[in-house]
């Protein structure tokens, strides 16, 4: 079956502290993975994306997510947030053809001043 | 510019009054498809559409219809709507063109349904 699991609902970090949003897939097929991110009264914007190739991915915003197949994660991190970054994340799994993505259940993160 | 559009972007109804949220994207994608989010349950997949006149159910289709007369547009119908049908819907396209789904969405519709 497919799923994605993002094991923490709601993170508290400081401004300026680093970031690791965890996320783990079940996917019968090769993974096309991504992350999304949700602002307040926004829609989907999409933060980056893995393919293939390098299993590190850069993405907008300063955030960076590495894939590994072993541990079937897609952990997505950030060495130092902005309040700005208090959103919602979302991780999702796809494949070549597929009809759709699979979505994570999100993770709210929250910025300490 | 491209994007998705839905209208509208947030609505109150009452139970039973039939209603329409359109969809509308100008990128030539010959895939939509239909998105509800509930908290705790990330986004789930109402519809989808391959092409014009070309439909199929998503994991969460009861209650819903679509219909794609037009490549550009994949309005989402609630014939009756109910209570438990109150959330937040994103529509998305992609072209087949690309190997994987990386998909375009809108900026949301808020329902409520009381």
């Amino acid at each position: 079956a497919q799923s994605v699991t993002q094991p923490d609902i709601h993170i508290t970090v400081s401004e300026g502290a680093s970031l690791e949003l965890r996320c783990n897939y079940s996917y019968g097929a090769t993974p096309y993975l991504f992350w999304y991110v949700q602002s307040p009264g926004q829609g989907l914007q999409l933060l980056l994306k893995y393919f293939s190739g390098d299993t590190l991915v850069q993405g907008i915003k300063g955030f960076e997510a590495e894939f590994k197949r072993s541990q079937s994660s897609f952990n997505l991190r950030k060495p130092s947030v902005h309040w700005s970054d208090a959103a919602e994340y979302f991780c999702a799994v796809g494949g070549a053809g597929a009809q759709k993505l699979v979505f994570g259940q999100g993770t709210r993160l929250t910025i300490n001043p | 510019e491209a994007q998705v559009t839905q209208n509208p972007r947030y609505l109150i109804t009452v139970t039973g009054k039939k209603l329409t949220v359109t969809c509308s994207q100008n990128m030539n994608h010959e895939y939509m498809s239909w998105y509800r989010q509930d908290p705790g349950l990330g986004l789930r997949q109402i519809y989808y559409s391959m092409n014009v006149e070309v439909t199929d159910k998503g994991d969460v289709p009861e209650g819903y219809k679509v219909s794609r007369k037009e490549k550009r547009n994949f309005p989402l119908i609630l014939e009756s709507p109910s209570p438990n049908q109150t959330s937040l819907y994103f529509c998305a396209s992609r072209s087949h063109r690309e190997e994987v789904v990386n998909a375009f969405f809108g900026q949301g519709t808020r329902l409520t349904v009381v």
